[in-house]
């Protein structure tokens, strides 16, 4: 049982440059979310999928595309990647019902923009 | 505006000592809390949740108490030891809302 698992773990892009962080979990929950963590500013919602064909904007949208290909994956797209994007991913998924908004993180993706 | 505040000076303690925690936001009405630890380079890990009826909820070495008229959240690690080195989130979820708001985190270090 893996959990919840995000590709790649390192990624370093040229400004303008396009790439795709993927997302699964084995958990078979409903929702899914990509957070992006900055110091000092803890995680920020960029893109959250309540269930299986929806998705929803966050704080921080701007910059981003997300799609949910089937209830296992979640991936969030960078198509003109800025240095303002160098940050740490984090792609989480919700278990639901009695414990309601419990989340379960992913390892996450160090992106640097070069 | 709305705010969910944490300490964000590390804080050092010395291994045996109670760790205490401080989270405190503005202009939210939440149903329940959550606290989550962060070791370098890992995701969060959930650790306790709280609801808003709530004063206090016990886990092993780890409390958490919430007021809700403080607008505040305490959280305790008794008898702390090195291994509770990390960084601990805390976060909160409004009545129906599927999203969670967190916490820039407090840095605690446990000194052997």
């Amino acid at each position: 049982n893996a959990g919840v698992t995000q590709t790649p773990k390192f990624q370093v892009l040229k400004t303008g440059q396009s790439m795709t962080l993927q997302c699964a979990q084995d958990m078979n929950h409903n929702s899914m979310y990509w957070y992006r963590q900055d110091p000092g500013m803890g995680l920020r919602l960029i893109y959250y999928s309540a269930s299986e064909g929806t998705t929803d904007k966050g704080e921080v949208p701007n910059g981003y595309n997300v799609s949910r290909l089937n209830k296992r994956e979640f991936s969030l797209r960078l198509e003109s990647a800025a240095p303002s994007q160098t940050s740490v991913y984090f792609c989480a998924s919700i278990k639901g019902d009695v414990a309601k908004n419990i989340q379960y993180f992913g390892a996450g993706t160090r992106l640097s923009v070069l | 505006s709305q705010k969910i505040e944490q300490n964000s000076e590390a804080l050092n303690i010395q291994e045996g000592k109670t760790a205490t925690l401080t989270c405190n936001y503005t202009n939210y009405s939440p149903a329940y809390l959550q606290w989550y630890r962060q070791d370098p380079g890992r995701g969060p890990v959930f650790l306790l949740l709280i609801r808003e009826n709530e004063k206090e909820k016990r886990k092993e070495r780890l409390k958490v108490t919430f007021d809700t008229t403080l607008k505040q959240s305490l959280f305790h690690i008794t008898a702390s030891q090195p291994a509770d080195s990390a960084t601990y989130l805390c976060a909160l979820d409004e009545t129906g809302g599927f999203k969670t708001i967190f916490g820039a985190g407090t840095r605690l270090f446990v000194k052997a």
